[in-house]
C-alpha cells in the first residue's frame, strides 16, 4: 500500500515548455486534488475531483489544467509553463466527498521554470 | 500563530519541553479541523483532527483544542522531541469538498 504517489520529484522547465504532473493513489478514494505550496504560504488549491468523471476549479487555476483518468489517477498539467509557477506541487487523495476525513498527501514535485 | 508574507513564525523548544501551536482560523461555519506536521522535503502528514462539537480531542503526545468562541486551535505536543522539528498547519473544512490551509508555524527542537 503505497498511498499516493507523484512523479517527477524535481524537474526544470524553459519558459513555455509543458509537462504533466503524474498523481496516482491505492486507496480506493474518491476524491483528489492538486495543491501547490510557495515558500512562507499555506496550500493552495488548483483543481480537485471530487469523483471520477469530475473535475472542479479551485484557488488557482490558471496556466492548469486536470485529468481524471480513471479512479486512481489525476493528473496536472501545465500546457506552457511561466516562472510564476515555479513551487513545490502536491497531490492529495480523500475518501469520500463532503466527508469529515483528512486528505492523505504524495511527496510532493519540486518545479523549476527558469 | 498565522504569519502573512514569506517568513514562518518560528517556535524554538528544549528538548522534553512542551510545545504550543496556535491558528486563527477565518469561518466560524468550519466543522472540522487537522493539524498537519510537514518535515523538510516531505508531503504534509496527519497528526490529529477535531470536529466542531469538540472543544479537546488527545492523541499520543499530542494535544488539540478548539475555541470557537474566538475561532483559535491550538496543537500541544507533550515532552518535544527532536524528530518533532517540522513545519505544523491547521486546515479547516465546512461541510465541503475543501480545505483552507494555514500558512505554518516551524517548530525548532534544541538539544
Amino acid at each position: 500500500n503505497a498511498g499516493v504517489t507523484q512523479t517527477p520529484k524535481f524537474q526544470v522547465l524553459k519558459t513555455g515548455q509543458s509537462m504533466t504532473l503524474q498523481c496516482a493513489q491505492d486507496m480506493n478514494h474518491n476524491s483528489m486534488y492538486w495543491y501547490r505550496q510557495d515558500p512562507g504560504m499555506g496550500l493552495r488549491l488548483i483543481y480537485y475531483s471530487a469523483s471520477e468523471g469530475t473535475t472542479d476549479k479551485g484557488e488557482v487555476p490558471n496556466g492548469y489544467n486536470v485529468s481524471r483518468l480513471n479512479k486512481r489517477e489525476f493528473s496536472l498539467r501545465l500546457e506552457s509553463a511561466a516562472p510564476s509557477q515555479t513551487s513545490v506541487y502536491f497531490c492529495a487523495s480523500r475518501a469520500g466527498q463532503g466527508a469529515q476525513e483528512t486528505q492523505y498527501f504524495g511527496p510532493g514535485t519540486r518545479l523549476l521554470v527558469l | 500563530g498565522e504569519s502573512v508574507g514569506l517568513h514562518l513564525p518560528t517556535l524554538s523548544v528544549q528538548e522534553g519541553d512542551n510545545s504550543i501551536i496556535n491558528c486563527a482560523y477565518s469561518n466560524s461555519a468550519s466543522d472540522y479541523f487537522i493539524w498537519y506536521k510537514q518535515e523538510s522535503g516531505k508531503g504534509p502528514q496527519f497528526i490529529i483532527d477535531i470536529r466542531s462539537n469538540m472543544d479537546k480531542r488527545q492523541g499520543q503526545r499530542v494535544t488539540v483544542l478548539l475555541n470557537k468562541t474566538v475561532k483559535h486551535l491550538s496543537l500541544q505536543i507533550a515532552a518535544t522531541q527532536p524528530g518533532d522539528s517540522a513545519v505544523y498547519f491547521c486546515a479547516e473544512n465546512n461541510y465541503g469538498q475543501n480545505f483552507v490551509f494555514g500558512p505554518g508555524t516551524r517548530l525548532s527542537v534544541l538539544p
